[in-house]
């Protein structure tokens, strides 16, 4: 079956701009992650979903960063102003839950974000 | 920080076992010690994880201590598409929480 996907698989702006990252994650998962890598290290939390709620977002590094999941299924990963800092990939994840932690968590490609 | 402490870089003949040690001497009872690998420009993918007994599956093998403070990795025969950065977490079996990764080790497999 399908994986997670992750749209657009590279985004360039320009410092100050805003940008939308898209996550379609397995079909039944009620589970998303999104997950920030920059170069050579690994990835960092961001922010859990549990359904269309945002459980925990904790990891957002400030409020310019922002996401939602209003259907439950596709996530947006929104940033505002960004930043030189902000270049990194970004990387979406699903799970069949967040409750247990035997269930796995599948990770999209991910998106490139490089900002100007 | 992560919990976890691993080797930055390891390298191993195609064909032969892969060995990958990690150490998470702070593990607490009711945490788990998965594996997850990275390909170059892919996301993490999931391999074994473990409580206390050893496990295997189709991808690898998962050596736990007996005192759980280190695990080893085991990837039978090793082939060049192995080549791959492994993170070691751990993680409690209960309730939510998400992987906190370290910056793993980087396998190379050889010809």
């Amino acid at each position: 079956g399908a994986g997670v996907s992750q749209t657009p698989s590279n985004k360039v702006t320009e410092k100050g701009k805003y940008v939308e990252l898209r996550c379609d994650p397995i079909s039944g998962h009620t589970a998303l992650y999104w997950y920030r890598q920059s170069l050579g290290q690994g990835p960092e939390f961001l922010i859990y979903f549990q359904g269309t709620g945002a459980a925990d977002d904790s990891g957002l590094p400030n409020d310019r960063f922002f996401a939602v999941r209003p259907e439950g299924s596709v996530s947006t990963l929104k940033i505002q102003r960004t930043e030189r800092g902000d270049s990194a990939v970004y990387l979406c994840a699903s799970s069949l839950s967040g409750l247990a932690a035997t269930n796995e968590q599948f990770f999209g490609p991910g998106t490139r974000l490089t900002v100007l | 920080d992560a919990k976890t402490t691993q080797p930055p870089s390891m390298d191993c003949a195609e064909g032969r076992a892969a060995n990958l040690p990690c150490n998470h001497s702070t593990i607490s009872g009711n945490e788990y010690v998965y594996w997850y690998r990275q390909i170059h420009s892919q996301g993490p993918q999931y391999i074994i994880h473990g409580l206390k007994n050893n496990e295997t599956n189709e991808m690898a093998s998962l050596i736990i201590t007996e005192d759980r403070k280190s695990s080893t990795l085991i990837l039978p025969h090793a082939t060049l598409r192995d080549t791959a950065v492994y993170y070691c977490i751990v993680r409690p079996w209960s309730g939510y929480s998400t992987l906190t990764f370290g910056k793993g080790t980087m396998l190379l497999v050889s010809p």
